[in-house]
């Protein structure tokens, strides 16, 4: 069985800088890694994904994460925090073999804060 | 382009009364998503379509939640005999591929 784990309920950062929003993962085969954001009252919007190669992924808004096999980790960075960063991250994982099904496995979710 | 809509946006409804959801994927669109997002949690997985059958409805809580997708794109999420627990956001997502999905709004369902 899938799952993720954020470790962190909450962030905070200074604005201008680096943040680390943190996520493991236990799946079955290779995964499918994913992040998504969340604003209030609002739907999740999609970040950015790791299906395979290149370890380090570039996404929406200059955030990045990096794929660890090893440590079965995804966590999502960015070099130069804004305030309007500020907002619910969510990491998820999908199993790669069709078997174990299409659906996302989420985190529970970690709030950043933005402080400027 | 035109993202996933769902409606209504809110919900509030009277123990025990039947409600149905809707949501639209994005044009093109076969695959079709539902999770519920209860406050403080990540979003738990309900039901995936592809097309108009149900490929996996292995998240559906009990026999009180049923979806549709008749003609392969706009999906109904139908909840009969609510009860308070089933209070939450319920989020719609589509993808073309195995890959991405793409979230709608929510609809937020209030069961007093």
């Amino acid at each position: 069985a899938q799952s993720v784990a954020q470790p962190e309920d909450q962030v905070n950062v200074a604005e201008g800088n680096p943040l680390t929003v943190k996520c493991t993962y236990s799946v079955s085969g290779n995964p499918y890694l994913f992040w998504y954001v969340q604003y209030p009252n609002r739907g999740l919007q999609f970040l950015l994904k790791y299906i395979t190669g290149d370890n380090l992924v570039k996404g929406s808004y200059g955030f990045e994460a990096e794929f660890n096999k090893s440590q079965t980790s995804f966590h999502l960075k960015k070099p130069s925090a804004l305030v309007s960063d500020s907002a619910l991250y969510f990491c998820a994982v999908r199993a790669l073999q069709m078997e174990y099904g299409n659906k996302l496995v989420f985190g529970a979710g970690t709030i950043l804060r933005v402080k400027s | 382009g035109a993202g996933v809509s769902q409606t209504p946006s809110n919900k509030v409804t009277e123990k025990g009364k039947y409600v149905e959801l809707r949501c639209d994927p994005i044009s093109g669109h076969t695959a079709l998503y539902w999770y519920r997002q209860s406050l403080g949690q990540g979003p738990e997985f309900l039901i995936y379509f592809q097309g108009t059958g149900a490929a996996d409805d292995s998240g559906l809580p009990n026999d009180r939640f049923f979806a549709v997708r008749p003609e392969g794109s706009v999906s109904t999420l139908k909840i009969q005999r609510t009860e308070r627990g089933d209070s939450a956001v319920y989020l719609c997502a589509s993808s073309s591929d195995v890959d991405t999905q793409y979230f709608g709004p929510g609809t937020r369902l209030t069961v007093l």
